[in-house]
């Protein structure tokens, strides 16, 4: 059974860091590209960050470009999202999902709440 | 971006009767592959999101064929054939021909 599970979420000051994690288990982790997703409080989904098999190719959505950084460990089966000069604005769950093939993503995590507030 | 635009954005249906989402992209989702990555899901109250269909019409393993998608280019349709209780909740489209993959604003659903 595929299971992801995300953890690391908290309340943060505004410019402060933090950061998650992804534990991935139920599938062979290490040959699929992994993304964050992460939705607002009552709000819809925007996708944040994803990072290609051997994780050689990052990829961000504009907002957190040079904030956020996202990273894997094969030999850990985990996904990581290193969040940095938060912003009130980044407030939401967060989610690690799969992308089984290009353009869509099937599993999703159970997500991690992230509070921004001073 | 491409802008993804869902409506209505919010909708009631009676049981059993057939329920329509429509979702238009600012621009052309086929891909230089020749594939158009249209995906819906469906999100119940502190849930996950859930995977109904990928590929514009591609169904997942598990979701009923009273739902079925359509559309090419920038127009997409979610049907669901009868409406059940569980059906309710809020449906998203996403394109991911394009990075960042970009969401619809969300359809709330109730029954």
């Amino acid at each position: 059974e595929v299971q992801l599970v995300e953890s690391g979420g908290g309340l943060v000051q505004p410019g402060g860091s933090l950061r998650l994690s992804c534990a991935a288990s139920g599938f062979t982790f290490s040959t699929f590209t992994m993304h964050w997703v992460r939705q607002a409080p009552g709000k819809g989904l925007e996708a944040v960050a994803g990072i290609t098999s051997n994780g050689r190719s990052p990829f961000y959505t504009n907002s957190v470009q040079g904030r956020f950084t996202i990273s894997r460990d094969n030999s850990k089966n985990t996904l990581y999202l290193q969040m940095g000069s938060l912003r009130a604005e980044d407030t939401g769950i967060y989610y690690c999902a799969r992308e089984p093939e290009t353009g869509t993503a099937d599993f999703w995590g159970q997500g991690t709440l992230v509070t921004v507030s001073s | 971006d491409v802008v993804m635009t869902q409506s209505p954005l919010s909708l009631t249906v009676t049981l059993g009767q057939p329920a329509s989402i429509s979702c238009r992209s600012s621009q052309g989702l086929r891909h230089s592959d020749g594939n158009t990555y249209l995906t819906w899901f469906h999100q119940r109250p502190g849930q996950s999101p859930r995977r109904l269909i990928y590929k514009v019409y591609r169904r997942d393993a598990g979701v009923p064929d009273r739902f079925s998608g359509s559309g090419s280019g920038t127009d997409f349709t979610l049907q669901i054939s009868r409406v059940e209780a569980e059906d309710a909740g809020i449906y998203y489209c996403m394109q991911g021909t394009y990075w960042s993959w970009t969401f619809g604003q969300g359809t709330k659903v109730e029954i």
